[in-house]
């Protein structure tokens, strides 16, 4: 069964260092979607994308995040400048289509930042 | 977005169905009932997805009353491997899924 991969596995980064977490969608979806869930606590959605643009985005995704889709395979989410708060599991997602259409998660980034 | 509530915790044996039933009174018309499965350091894996009536795959079965006020997540026969969190998600726009704490299911030997 097809799925969805993320790299690094787990990612240690200096305070105020920029960040890029990777993630390879399922090759025919065209819906692509980061999710975060610090230790503990519930996944939370943070942006979904589609057409190589935000389709919507939540009020943790400020502007030291960004996504992007720079070839037909990769998806990607930067934070630039890291704080710590932003130590979490990053997860991408990817569905086929928009309604009524289960996402389908890669198995997340760890990322810590000192 | 639908509010669902389920219980925070239970607990089972090996070789026992497992039921979890979510409630989520303020469903709208076009709202679908979906479960996640997540397993410590692993992403949320969707388990099955339903309107109304019952629906049944290769892991589980979702039973959903005419109001569809509720749902049930019936587990058949659990192992020890499928201690997880399951989450009830209510909603009709897949842009954003919103997980509550979900349920913690504990599968002993």
């Amino acid at each position: 069964e097809p799925e969805v991969t993320q790299t690094p596995s787990h990612q240690v980064t200096q305070m105020g260092q920029e960040v890029i977490l990777r993630c390879v969608p399922i090759s025919n979806h065209l819906y692509f979607y980061w999710y975060r869930q610090i230790l503990g606590q519930k996944v939370e959605f943070l942006v979904s994308f589609y057409n190589n643009e935000i389709s919507e985005k939540s009020e943790i995704f400020d502007d030291q995040f960004s996504v992007e889709r720079p070839d037909g395979s990769n998806f990607t989410l930067k934070i630039r400048s890291t704080k710590l708060e932003d130590s979490a599991m990053y997860f991408c997602a990817s569905s086929e289509r928009l309604l009524n259409q289960p996402q389908h998660f890669g198995d997340g980034t760890r990322l810590s930042i000192l | 977005l639908a509010k669902t509530t389920q219980p925070i915790s239970m607990d089972s044996y090996e070789g026992q169905e497992v039921n979890i039933t979510c409630s989520h009174n303020n469903i709208a018309t076009n709202d679908y009932i979906t479960w996640y499965q997540q397993f410590p350091s692993q992403g949320p894996r969707f388990i099955i997805q339903g309107y109304k009536t019952k629906v049944t795959n290769e892991v589980a079965s979702l039973f959903i009353p005419a109001d569809r006020k509720s749902s049930t997540l019936s587990l058949p026969r659990v192992s020890l491997s499928d201690t997880a969190v399951y989450y009830c998600l209510v909603g009709d726009n897949d842009y954003k899924l919103s997980f509550g704490a979900g349920t913690t299911v504990t599968v002993r030997a």
